[in-house]
Parts: C-alpha cells; structure tokens; sequence
C-alpha cells in the first residue's frame, strides 16, 4: 500500500496570506490527524478528522482549520498567516475503529516571510 | 494532562555500542504508547508501540522498549547501533479518550561516532 502521501512538499508565504495543505491517507483509513512540528514547541496535534467530522482539536487559533472530504482526503488552511507558523506540517493516518496506530506523512515544510 | 518527557535532548554513541533512550510519562490511566525516529527533513516512521500485555515489545530496526508501569517509563533500546540510526527520536504516548491524539516528548537527536 501507498503511505500518507502529503503536498506540496514545501511552500513559501508571505506575513498575511494563506495557506492550504493537503493530505492523503493511507488506503481504507478513515481517520486523519494534524501536527505542526517547530524547533521551540516540538510536535504538537492541531486536529483530527474522522468521516468528514472533526473529532479533537488542539489549542491552536481559530486561523487554523481543516476539512476531511468523502474520500478520507484531508485539507488543513491557515489564514492570515505569522512568521511564527513556519514549521513542518505532518498528517497521520490511522485505519479507526479501534486501531491506535497512526501513519505519517513526510510533511508540509512552510516558510512565512 | 498527559506529558512526556525525554530526558536527554543529545546523545552521542560510537557505532556498534548499545543505546538507550529514556522516557517518563504522565497519564492517568494505561497509556498506548510509541517510539517514532524522524531523519532529517523526514517524517515520522514508527519503531514500535505498546498497548498492553507483554512490557517488553520489539520492534523494527532491531530496536526494543520495556514499559515500567511503577516508573511510568517506556525506555527504548538497541544492542548494537548502526550509523544509520543517526536521527531524532520521539517518544509518545495516545490519549485513548481522545481518537489517540498523541502527546510527544521533545524529543532525542542521536548522532553516531563512527
């Protein structure tokens, strides 16, 4: 099987502007979880979806929001973007019903200027 | 709230030496936990996981972890390393009541001294 595939790979913004990062999961996994990961606060979980519905939430700003589409592909946005949200963006995959184990993708390296 | 803490931000070891990389955690119940390595500019491969039963799990790569419940520790191992193990290593634990949203540690950059 394919793993999480995640694009684009990189990206470059500008202070401001927003963003759109996509995530596909694993096939047959219905669940998609978001990690931001940043030299001074590490891993931290953004949000997850389950069957199109959010299912937990991290302590992020509203700017921050996702969606999951009927397929389990999954799409995270970030409006008015800081300087501070450069980071690496990684998604998970896991199947649900039960098992715990989630994939990741290589991650989405986003640089704000 | 849960936390994990892993002690250690570097560790060096010459090739072929043993390592060990610690991890505390704090969570109310039995918690699932994991190790994941991320080499440079990579993502998260996972190494193992424990959910319960035997505390001593194997895992890929030729690495192992024992979870002591009376520590709250879920340290991982492995007898001989490669210099191909040079990466960062992070350790987590999932929140059951929460989809598994993990909860990492900062995390362990191994370098390996050839």
């Amino acid at each position: 099987k394919a793993g999480v595939t995640q694009t684009p790979r990189y990206l470059i913004k500008t202070r401001g502007q927003q963003v759109t990062l996509s995530c596909s999961p694993i096939s047959g996994h219905r669940s998609v979880s978001w990690y931001q990961q940043t030299p001074g606060q590490g891993l931290q979980f953004l949000f997850e979806y389950f069957s199109e519905t959010q299912r937990n939430k991290g302590n992020f700003p509203g700017r921050f929001s996702g969606r999951q589409f009927s397929n389990s592909r999954s799409e995270m946005n970030v409006s008015t973007l800081e300087l501070g949200d450069s980071a690496l963006y990684l998604c998970a995959s896991r199947p649900a019903g039960g098992s715990e184990t989630q994939y990741f993708g290589p991650g989405t390296r986003l640089l704000v200027l | 709230a849960q936390s994990v803490t892993q002690p250690d931000i570097h560790i060096t070891v010459s090739e072929g030496a043993s390592l060990e990389l610690r991890c505390n955690y704090s969570y109310g119940a039995t918690p699932y936990l994991f190790w994941y390595v991320q080499s440079p500019g990579q993502g998260l491969q996972l190494l193992l996981k424990y959910f319960s039963g035997d505390t001593l799990v194997q895992g890929i790569k030729g690495f192992e972890a024992e979870f002591k419940r009376s520590q709250s520790s879920f340290n991982l191992r492995k007898p001989s390393v490669h210099w191909s193990d040079a990466a960062e290593y992070f350790c987590a634990v999932g929140e059951k009541a929460a989809g598994n949203k993990l909860t990492f540690g900062g995390g362990t950059r191994v370098l390996v001294k050839p």
